[in-house]
């Protein structure tokens, strides 16, 4: 069980816009910034979100993060097959001294 | 341009150690930690810890002390992960990771799957 809460699965259709969101408490989220990242299929995770809301060069502005309180949310936008990928956000425990990882959403776009 | 390259894929039986190691190239070694994570078959990322490249001073998460070993040669930009006495639940794909800042991590190497079966 993940500190970060993360839905197992959303989906949506191509062209459409989905959120995941990603919970946690003022020990993590509340005071530290979030990354996400994108996992396709057989492949290592790609840094897709860091300091809560910036994009690394490279990543279209389809994806965009947002941290209110203790939750991040990332979204996308345009839906595309491609998207499909299991996505996970991160960030620093101040109380456990440790990087977390939520438990990691799955995205199916129909 | 910024590499992370790992080795390959190992098969061990239990009781066995194994050391993976994570090639860096395309910037300064030192001026970046490298992390660890692990994913089971089917599972989410655990973050495993992280060695400070400039000291060699590693840090351990809780789940992974005792067995897991990080670090360093330096002098070809390299960092390992040693896994002694090997079990059966260690079989997963084991990611290195260069941080940006503590849980921001830009560049990945492929990952190298270790199996442990007898």
């Amino acid at each position: 069980q993940s500190v970060l809460t993360q839905p197992p699965s959303v989906s949506a259709a191509p062209g459409q816009k989905v959120t995941i969101s990603c919970s946690g408490s003022t020990s993590n989220i509340g005071n530290n910034y979030v990354s996400w990242y994108q996992q396709l299929p057989g492949t290592a995770p790609k840094l897709l979100i860091y300091d809560n809301n910036r994009r690394p060069s490279g990543i279209p502005d389809r994806f965009f993060g947002s941290k209110s309180g203790t939750s991040a949310t990332l979204g996308i936008t345009g839906l595309q097959t491609g998207d499909e990928a299991d996505y996970y956000c991160v960030t620093w425990d101040s109380s456990l001294s440790a990087v977390l990882f939520g438990g990691g959403t799955k995205l199916t776009v129909l | 341009q910024v590499q992370l390259v790992q080795s390959g894929s190992e098969l061990k039986t239990p009781g066995a150690s194994v050391k993976v190691s994570c090639k860096a190239s395309g910037y300064t070694f030192i001026t970046h930690s490298m992390n660890w994570v692990r994913q089971a078959p089917g599972q989410g990322l655990e973050w495993m810890g992280w060695i400070t490249t400039s000291t060699g001073n590693p840090t351990y998460a809780q789940d992974f002390t005792g067995r897991f070993v990080f670090s360093l040669d330096t002098s070809v930009s390299t960092a390992y992960l040693h896994i002694s006495n090997l079990k059966a639940e260690d079989t997963a794909i084991y990611y290195c990771m260069r941080d940006n800042r503590v849980g921001e991590f830009d560049y990945w190497g492929q990952g190298t799957l270790v199996t442990v079966s007898s």
